[in-house]
Formats: structure tokens, sequence, C-alpha cells
């Protein structure tokens, strides 16, 4: 069973659009991070949230925290090439301690010129 | 980038022949971590470490050992090659305090 489910698993879409993908639990989160990879590097930290209901904005992209800290969802607005990537969140389960992060498989997004 | 290394970057071997991966990190960070990512399966933990010799089993630990003589390195080691084994594997970091972790660039190992 996986802990964290994000959805789409693919996503194509023409440049200029907007996108909203999903990451979405049954169990609290402390944190949940969401990460960018490109082909052939590491994941790259994007944001780190925290606080239930907390969004936060990082140029175009906008990550919202669930309410019940159980769910985060990442919005691109006016999507450009250079944002083609696989986008993961991970997080630490409430009352785990420093159990190590649960991450998502994925959402691989390809943005078309 | 947190001061992540990994080495080697690729790596072609054998089946059956012994491997090990190196991890360097220039900030002492307690938590270290190797990853293995497959397409289909996500980021899979193998080993962690959560101070010098101290280290705990992820979920695909199976075939795979680790050491941390020292904080800035950890290393995984296949005793025994298997072609199953072919894959990516990332090494990371965790942050205190906001629990952030970051990677390292990854070595792509192939195993004929």
């Amino acid at each position: 069973t996986q802990l964290l489910e994000q959805s789409p698993q693919f996503l194509s879409i023409q440049e200029g659009e907007n996108l909203t993908v999903y990451c979405n639990s049954s169990s609290v989160f402390s944190s949940l991070q969401w990460y960018r990879q490109e082909p052939g590097e590491g994941p790259v930290l994007l944001v780190t949230v925290v606080t239930g209901g907390e969004v936060k904005k990082l140029k175009r992209l906008t990550f919202q925290f669930g309410d019940a800290r159980k769910d985060s969802s990442l919005h691109i607005t006016a999507a450009q090439p250079g944002d083609t990537g696989l986008y993961l969140c991970a997080g630490e389960v409430r009352g785990t301690g420093n159990t190590p992060l649960v991450f998502g498989k994925g959402t691989r997004l390809s943005v078309i010129a | 980038d947190a001061g992540i290394t990994q080495s080697p970057r690729h790596k072609v071997t054998e089946t059956g022949t012994p491997v090990t991966l190196r991890c360097h990190q220039t900030e002492n960070h307690r938590y270290m971590y190797w990853y293995r990512q497959d397409p289909g399966h996500g980021l899979r933990l193998i080993h962690y470490s959560y101070g010098v010799k101290d280290t705990d089993k992820g979920e695909v630990s199976d075939g795979y050992s680790v050491s941390r003589s020292k904080t800035e390195d950890f290393l995984l080691t296949l005793e025994s090659a298997t072609s199953s084994q072919t894959s990516v594997y990332f090494c990371a970091i965790r942050t205190s305090g906001r629990d952030e972790q970051y990677f390292g660039p990854g070595t792509r190992l192939t195993v004929t």
C-alpha cells in the first residue's frame, strides 16, 4: 500500500496551460515536501509545508497543504517547457519521530512548446 | 546542494562481482539515506544511517549492506551484484529541525 498517492501519474500539456497535481494520504503528516527531478539528476527540493491550510508560492508554482495535513497540491500557472520533469511529494508521518520520509511515486509532467 | 557527492557516477559491472558506492557530505548531517529509483517503483529506501556506526534497513535492503565509519561518508555495498540491482542509486541527507532531505546527483549502475 502506497502511503502517499500522487495523481495524475503522467501529464502532457501545451505551453501556457495551467495544471494541478495532487498528493493524497489517509495519514496525517507533520510536514510535506515537494521535489522536482529532471532526467539524469537527483530530486531537488522545491518547498516544505508544515501548517494545515498553508499556501506557499514559488514564482508560477503554488503549493497548498490540506487543512487536515493529509493532502497537498501543486498548481502551475502558465506552464513552460522548463517545468518539464518528475514532481515528487514526500512527508514525515506525524508521531513517527525521525523515521525516513515517505515518498509518492511522482507525477511526470511534459510541457510541449 | 547540501554538499553531497556520489561516486562513481556511472558503473557497469558483471553479475556476481562486489560493488561499493560512496556518498560524501560536507556539512556534518546526522542522517544519511540510500535509495534506488526504478521506473514504476519510484524512490525506494534501501538503508539509512542516524549516526556513525548506526544504520537501519529500509524496504528493499536484501542484497545490500552499508557502513558509516565517519560522519561524512556513507557506503553502500552490493556483495554480489545481480541484474535486478541495475538501477539509479541516490544518496540523501536530512537536515535537523525542518526535516528536509537533499539528494546527491545519483549513480547509474548497470549489472550485466
